[in-house]
């Protein structure tokens, strides 16, 4: 069964470094793109990227490039969204999702909470 | 960058009614290989998105078939025969043929 597990709730500060995680099983991993998206409160989908886990390839949407990485470990089956000065317009929820032949998968959603 | 415009943003429906999410993109989203990369994705309150229709009009396992989904280039639609009411949420058209990636502003199906 295909699965994506993300971690947990963070509440953080303002310029505070962040990293939550994607953790995937149930499929080979290094095969599928994995895409975040974000979700601001009551607001609608907005695609931050995605990563090709076999080799690292990234793609960003220009509002997040150069504000948040996105990352993989292979050894594990894990997939990573990574700040390092989070603002209080972080503040969202952030799912990851893949697309394996004809079926799509989602998180359970991340949410973060940046506030002084 | 591809802008997804999605109409209306609001959609009151009757049960039983049938209901139409339209769909339009800035460039046309048919692709070299000859496929048009058009997602429907539908969100419940607190829930995780869940993709409904891939390349245009494919449904995907265990959507009712009471979804569909049409059009070509850069007009598409989400139609659904006769609305029940766990349909309410948020609809999102997506589309997955040009870099960036890029999702429609949503639109929001509730019963009258």
């Amino acid at each position: 069964e295909v699965q994506l597990v993300q971690s947990g709730a963070e509440v953080k500060k303002p310029g505070e470094s962040l990293k939550i995680s994607c953790k995937a099983s149930g499929y080979s991993f290094s095969n599928y793109w994995i895409t975040w998206v974000r979700q601001m409160p009551g607001k609608g989908l907005e695609w931050m990227g995605v990563i090709f886990p076999g080799d690292s390839d990234a793609r960003y949407g220009p509002s997040f490039q150069g504000q948040v990485t996105i990352s993989v470990d292979k050894s594990i089956n894990a997939a990573y969204l990574h700040w390092t000065n989070l603002k209080a317009s972080d503040t969202a929820t952030y799912y990851c999702a893949t697309s394996i032949t004809v079926s799509d998968y989602w998180g359970q959603g991340t949410r973060v909470t940046v506030s002084s | 960058d591809v802008v997804m415009t999605q109409s209306p943003l609001s959609l009151p429906v009757t049960l039983g009614q049938p209901a139409s999410i339209s769909c339009r993109s800035s460039q046309s989203l048919l692709y070299g290989d000859g496929n048009t990369y058009l997602n429907w994705f539908h969100q419940r309150p607190g829930q995780s998105p869940r993709r409904l229709i891939y390349k245009v009009s494919n449904r995907d396992s265990g959507v009712p078939d009471r979804f569909s989904g049409s059009g070509s280039g850069s007009d598409f639609t989400l139609t659904i025969s006769r609305v029940e009411a766990e349909d309410v949420g948020v609809y999102y058209c997506m589309q997955g043929t040009h870099w960036p990636r890029s999702f429609g502003q949503g639109t929001k199906l509730e019963i009258k």
